[in-house]
């Protein structure tokens, strides 16, 4: 079955470490989002991708970095300079940018500085 | 630029009992506009979505939201909700003509439904 398939489920990161969070998808969707979520605040866009080795800042794009070499992974690395990266990240991704719809979204990632 | 607001972070309400979750936005463009429901340690599944036409749209669930555009609202409502109906509800924008081309979100309601 298609679908986007985030890695790990749960991550435990010590302050001043990076971390990377893994997004791939079999969709062949052209389109990838990362997206934030803390209670109270709903999801806030860290950064999107349109096409392969492209990709915007999203409202929160600082302590993140990104990159797509591939069509199908999306990966996102919180850095050491993210002040609170206590959250549940959510990949999302599209048939092609713009779309209103046609989203999928991945099952997310649990992140927790120790 | 576009904004969600989702007044009620909380809604607790009796199993078969009525339920609205209010959501207003604010664009200076037209936007598409769309429900999304999230169950704990979840992604997001669609719920219902308003792209044209019709400007009450349901979903296969009883669900049902209406476009108002005039009060820039988009509430979803259901006659009888079942316990099953727990869960957090996202309402969503995207605009329709060039720029930030993602969805913006709003803050979430928690559906509550107690037996």
């Amino acid at each position: 079955d298609g679908g986007i398939t985030q890695s790990p489920k749960y991550l435990f990161r010590k302050e001043g470490q990076n971390v990377t969070l893994s997004c791939e998808q079999n969709l062949n969707h052209d389109a990838m989002y990362w997206y934030r979520q803390d209670p109270g605040q709903g999801l806030r866009l860290i950064y999107y991708s349109q096409i392969v080795n492209d990709f915007q800042k999203g409202d929160i794009a600082e302590g993140y970095s990104v990159s797509r070499e591939k069509k199908e992974s999306f990966p996102l690395t919180v850095t050491s300079a993210q002040k609170n990266p206590t959250a549940f990240y959510l990949c999302a991704s599209t048939p092609r940018a713009g779309m209103p719809d046609g989203y999928t979204f991945g099952s997310g990632t649990r992140l927790t500085v120790v | 630029a576009q904004s969600v607001t989702q007044l009620d972070s909380q809604v607790p309400v009796f199993e078969e009992a009525p339920v609205e979750l209010r959501c207003n936005y604010s664009s200076s463009v037209s936007v598409y506009l769309f429900w999304y429901v999230q169950y704990p340690n979840q992604g997001l599944q669609l719920l219902l979505k308003y792209l044209s036409g019709s400007t009450l749209v349901e979903s296969i669930n009883g669900f049902e939201a209406e476009f108002n555009k005039s009060q820039t609202s988009f509430h979803l409502r259901k006659p009888s909700v079942h316990i099953s109906d727990t869960a957090e509800y996202f309402c969503a924008v995207i605009p329709m003509d060039t720029g930030r081309r993602a969805l913006t979100f709003g803050s979430g309601t928690r559906l509550q439904v107690q037996p």
